[in-house]
């Protein structure tokens, strides 16, 4: 089991540029989320799913795009990048029902957006 | 609206003092606590969680947490804390849909 992976681990990007952070998982997860993590704000959820072809806006959604098309993969798009936009990015799944919904966390992408 | 608070923004400690980072929620529903931790450079790890019953709960490497539904409260303890222990502890509340709501962080520094 290789949990859950993200890639890159580091990227700058100039403003105005796009990318797709990449997240995976291999435990059969239904659900998986995006968040952002910025120095005295913790953790902020940009975008959720449930399941494959199901997300939903977490708190900070705008300038970010999701899909799911395979319970497998969830990667976040970054359409037009933004000053705002640096921060550390993790991915995080776990199942989902119950009450049990411990959720495990990838590596992080460090993004620096010029 | 669904929130969680780390009053404790930094915390500096010698080597064998006791620590206890605080945790405050506000949820009227079903409560479901975490307290995750984060090394230098590393991604989350769970530390421990509570779903019901004991409100004791220990978790790994020797940390304890306290629910205390009275003051919305779930602390995080340690006795003794080691070099090793530096690191970024959040405190996170299961809210509606699944969505975690994470606190601010608190950063704990322990010198040798």
């Amino acid at each position: 089991n290789a949990g859950v992976t993200q890639t890159p681990k580091f990227q700058v990007l100039k403003t105005g540029q796009s990318m797709t952070l990449q997240c995976a998982q291999d435990m059969n997860h239904e659900y998986m989320s995006w968040y952002r993590q910025d120095p005295g704000m913790g953790l902020r959820l940009i975008h959720y799913s449930v399941g494959a072809g199901i997300t939903d806006q977490g708190e900070v959604p705008n300038g970010y795009n999701v899909s799911r098309s395979t319970t497998e993969d969830f990667p976040l798009r970054l359409l037009s990048a933004a000053p705002s936009q640096t921060s550390v990015y993790f991915c995080a799944s776990s199942r989902t029902g119950g009450r049990t919904n411990e959720q495990f966390f990838g590596p992080g992408t460090r993004l620096t957006v010029l | 609206a669904q929130s969680v608070s780390q009053h404790n923004h930094h915390v500096i400690l010698s080597e064998a003092a006791s620590l206890e980072l605080g945790c405050n929620y506000s949820y009227g529903g079903t409560v479901n606590l975490f307290w995750y931790v984060q090394y230098p450079g590393q991604h989350l790890q769970l530390l421990l969680k509570y779903f019901s019953g004991d409100p004791l709960v220990k978790g790994i490497k020797g940390f304890e947490a306290e629910f205390i539904k009275s003051k919305f409260s779930f602390n995080l303890r340690k006795p003794s804390v080691q070099w090793s222990d530096t690191a970024e502890y959040f405190c996170a509340a299961l809210g509606q849909g699944g969505k975690l709501i994470f606190g601010q962080g608190t950063e704990l520094s322990v010198k040798p």
